[in-house]
């Protein structure tokens, strides 16, 4: 079965960097579409970027353009994000997303999502 | 990029049914048949429940139904249950591969 497992959160003092990982399997990861989406705690969900397939597109939210950077290895089926300059405005769990349609973009929606991974920003 | 706007929550009884809306612009849920509806049961990970305004996907009940007026999208959940208690979100396209949410809305069965 389709199956999205982020890794990679944990406490981060501010100004420092991350990198999220989200390892993905049961379908053929190097042709979809892939998003990152946070939720801040007690807060709703807020969509962060877009790769598509090929990695060669890559689209962010206003919030976090020029700190984050997306990308992917379709040879290890795992999706990235690198945050850098971290703000506790930072501080969410973190969602990797499929995006519903073989080669197409842009992925107009979210079909499946993992389980989150937690990103705390303090000193 | 700003948040689409949904009522912070709503309310009814087993059997009844219920809309949540969500409002946004001719930028966004009004200039595109792009919105999407997802469930967020607290502590799990949101789940599609409504795609491209009204398609459901594979799995989801029938009770779950949308639709869209202008700027103006809506879920509808007829015959609510006891576990459709959760939140739930809108999302649509704006254009330039961006997305944008809804604040969501906290469904309570009473």
């Amino acid at each position: 079965q389709v199956q999205l497992v982020e890794s990679g959160g944990g406490v981060v003092q501010p100004g420092r960097s991350l990198r999220l990982s989200c390892a993905a399997s049961g379908f053929t990861f190097s042709t979809y579409g892939m998003h990152w989406v946070r939720q801040a705690p007690g807060k709703g969900l807020e969509w962060v970027a877009v790769i598509s397939s090929d990695g060669n597109n890559n689209y962010y939210a206003d919030s976090v353009r020029g700190r984050f950077t997306i990308s992917r290895d379709n040879s290890k089926n795992t999706l990235y994000l690198l945050m850098n300059s971290l703000t506790a405005e930072d501080t969410a769990v973190y969602y990797c997303a499929k995006g519903p349609w073989a080669l197409s973009y842009p992925p107009l929606y979210m079909d499946v999502w993992g389980k989150g991974t937690t990103v705390t920003v303090s000193s | 990029q700003s948040a689409l706007t949904q009522p912070a929550s709503e309310s009814g009884s087993p059997g009844q049914s219920i809309t949540i809306s969500c409002t946004g612009t001719s930028s966004d849920v009004g200039g595109y048949n792009f919105v999407s509806w997802y469930q967020q049961h607290p502590g799990k990970a949101p789940k599609l429940m409504i795609y491209d305004v009204s398609n459901r996907p594979s799995g989801v009940s029938n009770r779950f139904s949308g639709s869209k007026s202008g700027n103006t999208a809506s879920l509808t959940i007829s015959g609510l249950q006891a576990e459709d208690e959760a939140d739930y979100y809108c999302s649509s396209y704006t254009g330039s591969s961006t997305w944008v949410f809804g604040g969501g809305t906290k469904l309570t069965v009473l």
